[in-house]
C-alpha cells in the first residue's frame, strides 16, 4: 500500500463545477504539499500546509492531522484548471524528502 | 528569473551510452533532488543533496551518480544508460521542506 493515496485517479467536470480532489497518508508527517502539473510541463507548487486550511484564488486546501486527509478544492472550476494534482508529504523522519501520491487527472469540459 | 534550471528538456540516448543532466538553482537553497517520473508510478525520488559536499540516496539510485560542489548545482550522471531509463526527470529545490519547493521545468529521456 502506498503511503500517500489519492482520490479519484481521474475527474472529468463540465466548467463551473466545484471539484475536490482527496489524499491521504498514513505516515507521521511534517508538511503536506499540492502541486500540479500541466501537460508537458513542469511541476509547480500550489500549496504547503501543516495544519488548517489555505486558499489561493479558487483554489483551497484543507487538512486534518488527525485523521490524516487533506483535500483540494477548486471552485468555479475553468478548463484551464485541467492539469495533474499530485499530494506529496515531507515525513517527520526523512528531513526535507518528498514522498508523492500518483496523482489525479483533472479535465475540464468547456 | 529566479528558480530551477534543467538541461537539456530532451535528449535521445544510444543504450550504453552515458550523460548528465544539469541543474541549477540561484535561490541559495540548501536542499536539491533529482525525481524520475514514469506513467502510473507517480515521482520516485532518485537522489537528494542537503547541502554541498552532502548527498544521499533515494529510492531508486542505481544507474545513477550525483554530485554537489556547489549550493548551486546538482548535476545527475548516467553512467550507462538502459532503456530502462527512459522517463522524465525533474530536479526540485528547497530552504527546507517546511518552505515549499521549486521544480525545474523537466527533461524527457529517451533511451533506445
Amino acid at each position: 500500500k502506498n503511503e500517500v493515496e489519492q482520490s479519484p485517479q481521474n475527474l472529468t467536470a463540465q466548467e463551473g463545477e466545484f471539484i475536490t480532489i482527496n489524499c491521504s497518508y498514513s505516515v507521521g508527517i511534517s508538511a503536506l504539499h499540492w502541486l500540479q502539473q500541466h501537460p508537458g510541463g513542469g511541476i509547480v507548487s500550489l500549496f504547503m500546509l501543516s495544519s488548517g486550511k489555505k486558499k489561493h484564488g479558487r483554489l483551497i486546501a484543507t487538512i486534518n492531522i488527525q485523521e490524516k486527509h487533506s483535500s483540494l478544492h477548486i471552485t468555479a472550476s475553468h478548463p484551464r484548471d485541467s492539469a495533474v494534482y499530485i499530494c506529496a508529504v515531507t515525513r517527520e523522519t526523512s528531513g526535507s524528502r518528498l514522498t508523492f501520491g500518483e496523482g489525479t487527472q483533472l479535465t475540464v469540459n468547456p | 528569473n529566479a528558480g530551477v534550471t534543467q538541461t537539456p528538456k530532451f535528449q535521445v540516448l544510444k543504450t550504453g551510452q552515458s550523460m548528465t543532466l544539469q541543474c541549477a538553482q540561484d535561490m541559495n537553497h540548501e536542499y536539491m533532488s533529482w525525481y524520475r517520473q514514469d506513467p502510473g508510478m507517480g515521482l520516485r525520488l532518485i537522489h537528494y543533496s542537503v547541502g554541498a559536499g552532502i548527498t544521499d540516496q533515494g529510492e531508486v539510485p542505481n544507474g545513477y551518480n550525483v554530485s554537489r560542489s556547489t549550493t548551486e548545482d546538482f548535476p545527475l550522471r548516467l553512467l550507462s544508460a538502459a532503456p530502462s531509463q527512459t522517463s522524465v526527470y525533474f530536479c526540485a529545490s528547497s530552504y527546507s521542506g517546511q518552505l515549499g519547493y521549486t521544480f525545474g521545468s523537466g527533461t524527457r529521456l529517451t533511451v533506445v
